[in-house]
């Protein structure tokens, strides 16, 4: 099974700063990554899909990138309501495996 | 707007049953995929299983193969997943999500419903 290996599991940043989180596959998946943002005691927000592709209603300041094996998650101003939990999930296979989370605090 | 909605999380000891309902609406069911996902207390989100949209075809974590099993229910528009032999690291919030015809991703989720596995 393909597993997705995430980094930092935390973060400490302030308010403007731009922050980027990194996810690394287990065998090249081509851009078939999602990204996910969860607050506490709430079901995950789908960001980012096919690596780069911004889900409707999702704000500019989110982005992604990457192919094969190294992704990332870019939020380039961070804002009060962006601190939260990050997680990366690929679906190049019917095991949809999550990378561990980064937690983004202040 | 689209509903989910988890029932069936209970309190149940080790080597116990459980069955999960996920009830849906205001979209055509029978057109979706649908998975389970859970998070155990404090922990991060685990795949678990997932259904294609005719039920033809299941998938299975390592972790619940065998174990478990999803199944759906097109004309009342629900979805299941039935635990059995159930252990303490089961113990989790298990979600309902759907997957997005346009993106293939999990695009809605249920509020998820606890699961907990002690004696």
């Amino acid at each position: 099974d393909i597993q997705m290996t995430q980094s930092p599991s935390t973060l400490s940043a302030s308010v403007g700063d731009r922050v980027t989180i990194t996810c690394r596959a287990s065998q090249s998946i081509s851009t078939w990554v999602a990204w996910y943002q969860q607050k506490p005691g709430k079901a995950p927000k789908l960001l980012i899909y096919q690596a780069s592709r911004l889900e409707s209603g999702v704000p500019s300041r989110f982005s992604g990138s990457g192919s094969g094996t190294e992704f990332t998650l870019t939020i380039s101003s961070l804002q009060p309501d962006d601190f939260s939990t990050y997680y990366c999930q690929q679906y190049n296979s019917y095991s949809r495996a999550f990378g561990q989370g980064t937690k983004v605090q202040i | 707007e689209v509903l989910l909605l988890e029932s069936g999380g209970d309190l149940v000891q080790p080597g116990g049953s459980l069955r999960l309902s996920c009830a849906a609406s205001r979209f055509t069911f029978s057109d979706y995929a649908f998975n389970w996902v859970r998070q155990a207390p404090g922990k991060g989100l685990e795949w678990v299983s997932a259904i294609d949209n005719s039920g033809f075809n299941t998938f299975y974590a390592d972790s619940v193969k065998g174990r478990f099993t999803i199944s759906r229910d097109n004309s009342k528009y629900t979805l299941f997943l039935q635990m059995n032999s159930l252990r303490a690291e089961d113990t989790a919030v298990y979600y309902c999500t759907r997957v997005s015809l346009v993106t293939s991703n999990f695009d809605y989720w249920g509020p998820g419903t606890l699961v907990t596995v002690s004696s």
